[in-house]
């Protein structure tokens, strides 16, 4: 069953204007993290921004943020002020379960966003 | 954030031919790295994890004799890709963290081509 699903195989915004990428999830560990990773033509991957379930506080970082709604399992991640070199693809990960008891876990991905940024 | 490298970034070489590829972490110490691979338009795959001082954890469908991994440090994993194929071709990419932290650092990826 796919973990981590991501709706949006591209999405366009201009310049200036707010974005949101959506990611839904599915688990039944209650310990779990999100992630969002950037990835340009480049091929390296950037980690933008984490939330873990148990975060009372929807994270954020500079213009990047998480809106996270644990009863309905989705992290979208919500770019304000896009620019130009936004444009890239996006992927949204979990990690399961928790990595303080089974050792460290790797990152299920999403199939990936293609943001594109207008002028 | 951490940094991770990887070396080559990019390789050419002929179908048969073995490559390795080297992931570090630069200034942490990682017990446990991933590698990944990840086809053209498509999403990351996990391959293995690398375990320091332990064999490797493949995943299901991933040949463990074709895809050797050596974690003989706790800033260096290295993936070799044995008697390469064409159908080897692919971005691969390895992941790391600092001891205790969440955040998982990918190192730039490489980008292997099989003649």
């Amino acid at each position: 069953a796919q973990k981590i699903t991501q709706t949006q195989p591209g999405m366009f915004v201009q310049e200036k204007e707010a974005v949101t990428l959506d990611c839904t999830y599915d688990t039944s560990d209650p310990s779990y993290g999100l992630f969002w990773y950037k990835q340009p033509s480049s091929g390296e991957m950037i980690f933008l921004i984490y939330q873990g379930s148990y975060d009372q506080q929807n994270a954020t970082e500079g213009r990047y943020s998480l809106n996270f709604q644990k009863a309905r399992k989705s992290a979208n991640l919500v770019i304000s002020a896009s620019q130009l070199g936004d444009s890239a693809m996006y992927f949204c990960a979990m990690r399961e379960p928790p990595f303080m008891d089974t050792g460290r876990r790797a990152l299920t991905f999403g199939s990936g966003t293609r943001l594109q940024v207008q002028p | 954030g951490a940094v991770v490298s990887q070396h080559p970034s990019r390789v050419i070489c002929k179908s048969g031919t073995s490559v390795k590829i080297e992931c570090r972490s630069l200034d942490f110490q990682a017990t446990t790295m991933f590698w990944y691979r990840q086809f053209p338009k498509k999403s990351l795959m996990l391959m293995a994890t690398s375990n320091e001082g332990s064999k490797a954890t493949y995943e299901q469908g991933v040949e463990k004799d074709k895809f050797l991994i050596n974690h003989a440090s706790l800033t260096l994993s290295t993936l070799t890709v044995t008697s390469a194929h064409p159908e080897d071709s692919s971005f691969y990419i390895c992941s790391a963290a600092e001891h205790d932290q969440e955040t998982q650092y990918f190192g730039p990826g490489t980008r292997l081509l099989v003649l």
